[in-house]
C-alpha cells in the first residue's frame, strides 16, 4: 500500500494563476481532509469529505474549492492564487470517525 | 483563546532526560485525543492515542484529565531520535471528524 500520496510535492505559482493539488489514498478510507500548515499557526482544516461525492467547508475554506468524484481521490483547487496561500498543504484520510488520520507527505506551494 | 493550547517550546534536554509536555483544550465536547509527532518538513504521524485511564507505549506515557480538560505526554530516557515537534490533537466526531491541532512543542535532545 502506498498510503496517502500527494501530487505535486512542490510548486511555484504567480499571483492569479490556478492549480489543482491531488490527493490519493489506497486504503479505501471514507473520510478525506485538506489542511494547510503555516508557521506559528499549526494545521488548519480547509475542506473535508465524508464520502464519495460529498464535500464540506472546514476552518479556512476561502479561496479554495474541492472535489471528491472518486472515493480514492480528493482534489484541492486554487482558482486564483494569492501570496497568502503560500503554505504547506497536507492531505489526510481515515476509515472512521474514531480512528486516526493518515497524512500524505505534503505539497509545498509558493505564490509570488 | 485557542481551542488547543500547548506548552511553548523549544524544549532542549540531554539524552536520558525525562520530559513532559502539557496540553489544554477548551471544548468539553471533544471526543478523543491523540499525540502526533512531526519531523522537520515532514507530515504529522500518530505517536499514540490518549485514553481516559492513561496509557503507555514503551518510553511514552499519555494521560487525560477530562474534568480539567488537560492532556499530557511524558517521554522517559530521551533519545536523540526523539527530537521532533509534538502535536496535541483533539478529535470531534461531528463536522466530519474534525481534528484540532495544537501549535506543537519542539523537542531537541542533545548528546
Amino acid at each position: 500500500n502506498a498510503g496517502v500520496t500527494q501530487t505535486p510535492k512542490f510548486r511555484v505559482l504567480k499571483t492569479g494563476q490556478s492549480m489543482t493539488l491531488l490527493c490519493a489514498q489506497d486504503m479505501n478510507h471514507e473520510y478525506m481532509y485538506w489542511y494547510r500548515q503555516d508557521p506559528g499557526m499549526g494545521l488548519r482544516l480547509i475542506h473535508y469529505s465524508v464520502g464519495e461525492g460529498t464535500t464540506a467547508k472546514g476552518e479556512v475554506p476561502d479561496g479554495y474549492n474541492v472535489s471528491r468524484l472518486k472515493k480514492q481521490n480528493f482534489l484541492l483547487g486554487l482558482e486564483s492564487a494569492a501570496p497568502s496561500q503560500t503554505s504547506v498543504y497536507f492531505c489526510a484520510s481515515r476509515r472512521g470517525l474514531q480512528e486516526t488520520q493518515y497524512f500524505g507527505p505534503g505539497t509545498r506551494l509558493l505564490v509570488l | 483563546r485557542k481551542e488547543v493550547e500547548q506548552d511553548p517550546g523549544p524544549f532542549n534536554v540531554p539524552e536520558g532526560a525525562t520530559v513532559a509536555f502539557n496540553c489544554t483544550y477548551s471544548n468539553s465536547a471533544s471526543q478523543s485525543f491523540f499525540w502526533y509527532r512531526q519531523d522537520c518538513r515532514k507530515e504529522p504521524k500518530l505517536l499514540m492515542s490518549v485514553y481516559s485511564s492513561g496509557n503507555e507505549d514503551g518510553r511514552f506515557t499519555a494521560q487525560l484529565n477530562r474534568a480539567s480538560q488537560y492532556i499530557s505526554l511524558l517521554i522517559r530516557d530521551s533519545k536523540l531520535s526523539d527530537s521532533a515537534t509534538y502535536l496535541c490533537v483533539v478529535n470531534f466526531y461531528n463536522q466530519g471528524g474534525k481534528l484540532i491541532f495544537g501549535q506543537g512543542t519542539e523537542l531537541s535532545v542533545k548528546p
